[in-house]
This record gives structure tokens, sequence and C-alpha cells, in this order.
């Protein structure tokens, strides 16, 4: 069965400050996909990226880089120079289904990032 | 481009009675999913639909059931609600089946089971 752990509940930090959401999944699958999402107070979810398993490659986007480690079933989120409208829950999530099938993502239950001046 | 759209926002229903909630997919996506989100938990997978059927579920019971029309719009019923069915239920669409495919996320709707 499939899971996303997401250990940190809340982070505070402040703005300018550099912070590392983790994610950690599980899945018995050789092929599956990692996202994150970015939901802010409006409750509407935010696609951030898409990571498939062949692709280990890490990746930056402005502020944003994520760092994918198959060996130790990770796919952690930092954001550089943090800012106030970061403030955000985020949410990792993992989908495993075959081409073809329902592509179910399963979540983690989120770490809610508060960024104060 | 329209994004998903939900409605209503906002429901507030007592225990037993039934509830519709409604989801408009983005244009051009022909695959429906839902979500429930309990107050400080993730969104679970519901269902989806892929062009007017059922394809893939949850550990729901059958007391949620959905449907999708021809212009790929749907609706998520729930009856005989129970307390435990108060959260934000999300529908998500994406323009074709596959785990890799990016799902585009309504604003919700928020139901309270009083």
């Amino acid at each position: 069965a499939q899971k996303v752990t997401q250990a940190q509940t809340e982070i505070s930090v402040v703005e300018k400050e550099d912070v590392t959401l983790d994610c950690v999944y599980e899945t018995r699958d050789t092929t599956y996909y990692l996202f994150w999402y970015k939901q802010p107070p409006s409750g509407e979810l935010v696609f951030l990226i898409r990571r498939n398993s062949f692709d280990e490659q890490n990746e930056i986007s402005g502020r944003y880089s994520w760092n994918f480690q198959k060996s130790t079933s990770s796919f952690n989120f930092t954001i550089t120079a943090s800012q106030v409208v970061d403030s955000a829950v985020y949410f990792c999530a993992l989908s495993e289904a075959p081409t073809g099938t329902a592509s179910k993502l399963t979540f983690g239950t989120g770490t809610r990032l508060q960024v104060t001046l | 481009e329209t994004g998903v759209t939900q409605s209503p926002t906002h429901l507030i229903k007592t225990r037993g009675q039934q509830v519709t909630l409604r989801c408009s997919s983005q244009s051009g996506h022909n695959t429906v999913s839902w979500y429930q989100q309990a107050l400080g938990q993730g969104p679970q997978f519901i269902f989806q639909y892929y062009r007017e059927e059922e394809n893939g579920r949850g550990n729901f019971p059958p007391r949620f059931s959905g449907l999708q029309f021809p212009n790929y719009s749907s609706e998520l019923n729930v009856n005989a609600l129970e307390l435990d069915d108060s959260a934000l239920y999300l529908c998500a669409s994406s323009s074709r089946l596959g785990a890799g495919n990016e799902q585009f996320f309504g604003p919700g709707t928020r139901l309270t089971v009083l």
C-alpha cells in the first residue's frame, strides 16, 4: 500500500530564512509519481511540481527546489529566502496507478508553514 | 481558460440528510476526481470518473456516489449524512488518465454536518 509521511506538522520561520519541508513515501511499485501541492487559506490546492520515479535529478524553480532521493524514499522541498506569501499548508503526494487506471493521489498530512516578518 | 469550479462554497446539513456537490472541470479535461479533506488532514481519494464511468474508488462507503455528465462536469452525492462527513470536498480534473497527469483542483465545498 502506498503511504506518504510528512513528519513536520508546523514550521515557523522569519522572512528570508531558508526552510525545508520533509516528505517520506512508501510504495511497492517501481513506477510512480511524486507531487507537491500548496494550499493557501482559500483552500484550493495549487500544483507545484511533479516527479517520476525514474528521474532523480534535483529541480530548482526560482526560490523553490526539490531533492528526490530514491535510496531514502524522500522527496524534500526547500524554499530559499522565504516570504510571507509562502505561508500555507504544503502537501506531498504519491500516485502509483498504471496508465489507464485511476490516477489516485495519496497525500501526506501536510506541513503548515508560517513565515513572519 | 476556465479553471475548476465547485458549488456551493459552503453547506450546512443535519445528520441523516442527503447532499449533492457539483464540479465543473477545466476546459478540455475528461477526468474528474473527488477528495475529502477533514480538518487538519490531507485529502483522501473518494473516486474518479472518466468519460462518465467510475474509474476507481477509495475506501468510502456506498452512500458516497457520483456522476459525470457528457460535458464532463460531475456530482458527488452523499446519503445519510454523518457528523464525520464534515469536511472540505475537493474536485480535481485532468486531461487524461494516468498517474503522472497533473490534477487541477477547485476551491472546494465546505460541508458541515450538525
